[in-house]
């Protein structure tokens, strides 16, 4: 089976702008779960979607949202790009189950200029 | 809500000797401890996890310790190779749901 894929792996932006990110989950698995990553705060959950509902939530600001479409793929978007948030954003699949293993992708890495 | 602190923050040990990280959590109702291993442009791989009705979880080199009345878990890395040097995360969730509360990481190294 294909890993958890996200694109694009490097992206750009400046300030003011709005960003999206995508997020393949593992053929099967209908739950994708989204982390941000900084040296500073280390791995923070952003949100969880499972069946194109989102079922948990961290505590970040509205500015950051997803959704999930009906072949499990997740997309998250920030609109309002601050400096703070430059970091890896990680999304991870798993099966149905909750409180099983999560599968993580490779991350892709925003830098906010 | 919960919160997950992890020390070492950095590791140093020579080839062949254990590591040994560990982790504390604050919630009661946390019951599954994974741990992640995360290689520059290899992201994060689960190793070993543990679920909270069991205190020991071994595989090969690798086991998981769960004391649930002190509420810590540690990684226990036996025969460590330079393959081993990563950084380790560990984390904790409630059954009910999927969210994870990680760890700040080990930045472990193994020295030749």
């Amino acid at each position: 089976k294909a890993g958890v894929t996200q694109t694009p792996r490097y992206l750009i932006k400046t300030r003011g702008q709005q960003v999206t990110l995508s997020c393949s989950p593992i053929s099967g698995h209908r739950s994708v779960s989204w982390y941000q990553q900084t040296p500073g705060q280390g791995l923070q959950f952003l949100f969880e979607y499972f069946s194109e509902t989102q079922r948990n939530k961290g505590n970040f600001p509205g500015r950051f949202s997803g959704r999930q479409f009906s072949n499990s793929r997740s997309e998250m978007n920030v609109s309002t790009l601050e400096l703070g948030d430059s970091a890896l954003y990680l999304c991870a699949s798993q099966t149905s189950g909750r409180g099983n293993e999560q599968f993580f992708g490779p991350g892709t890495r925003l830098t906010v200029l | 809500g919960e919160n997950v602190e992890q020390h070492p923050s950095t590791l140093s040990v020579q080839e062949g000797d254990s590591a040994v990280i560990k982790c504390t959590y604050s919630d009661s109702a946390s019951n599954y401890f994974p741990w992640y291993k995360q290689e520059l442009g290899k992201g994060s791989q689960l190793i070993i996890d543990i679920r909270s009705n069991v205190g020991e979880k071994k595989d090969q080199r690798i086991a998981v310790t769960l004391n649930k009345t002190a509420k810590h878990f540690s990684l226990h890395i036996t025969e460590t190779q330079p393959e081993d040097s990563a950084v380790y995360f560990c984390a904790a969730s409630r059954g009910g749901g999927n969210k994870l509360t990680f760890g700040t990481g080990t930045q472990l190294k193994v020295e030749l």
